[in-house]
């Protein structure tokens, strides 16, 4: 099992550019989640899914989309790149094991940098 | 809404001292409570967690025990080593409109010197 990869691990990008981040995950989970990361901030939560087909914004989902075509891919697109999106960009998995326990695996992260 | 509570840090110790972290929560219902690992340069990675009142996840010598009477979940370990220098973060899982949310806190970055 590769766990969830996410690809490219570091980005720059200009302002106004578009691209995609890419994720993917190999345990067959429902839900997948993206995240951003920020120095006091903590994990913001972006984007999510619980299954093929079904998503839904987070708390900070402004200037992205994402799809959800098959179970183990979760791309998330920016539009068009703004300076306030450099971030690190985590890609997150997870299936419900019991009651209520909703752990999650992530991805090594992508470190976006938009100039 | 749901939320955690942590401080930011930096906590500073000396290899083979004592740590604690604490966490506190707001949530309806019965969350499942976690604490997750972000070494250098990773993403994070699960490192205990309880799902009912008393329960107390434990690894790698560090524990943490579910308190809904106080609505905690400090982190602790006996003897911290500066392979532990990372930042830790509490969270919690609860159902939200028929979906599991999890709610992070802002983290809280522990260095261990020699």
């Amino acid at each position: 099992n590769a766990g969830v990869t996410q690809t490219p691990k570091f980005q720059v990008l200009k302002t106004g550019q578009s691209m995609t981040l890419q994720c993917a995950q190999d345990m067959n989970h429902e839900y997948m989640s993206w995240y951003r990361q920020d120095p006091g901030m903590g994990l913001r939560l972006i984007h999510y899914s619980v299954g093929a087909g079904i998503t839904d914004q987070g708390e900070v989902p402004n200037g992205y989309n994402v799809s959800r075509s098959t179970t183990e891919d979760f791309p998330l697109r920016l539009l068009s790149a703004a300076p306030s999106q450099t971030s690190v960009y985590f890609c997150a998995s997870s299936y419900q094991r019991e009651r209520g326990s909703h752990e999650q695996y992530f991805g090594p992260g992508t470190r976006l940098t938009v100039t | 809404g749901d939320s955690v509570t942590q401080m930011e840090g930096p906590v500073t110790l000396s290899e083979e001292a004592f740590l604690t972290i604490n966490c506190t929560y707001t949530a309806t219902g019965y969350p499942s409570l976690f604490w997750y690992v972000q070494y250098p340069g990773e993403g994070l990675q699960l490192l205990l967690k309880a799902t009912k009142a008393d329960d107390k996840g434990s690894n790698k010598g560090f524990e943490a025990t579910y308190r809904k009477e106080t609505t905690s979940f400090h982190l602790e370990k006996g003897s911290v080593q500066v392979s532990d220098s990372a930042v830790y973060f509490c969270a919690l899982s609860a159902t939200s409109g028929g979906y599991q949310k999890v709610t992070f806190g802002i983290g809280t970055k522990l260095q261990v010197i020699p």
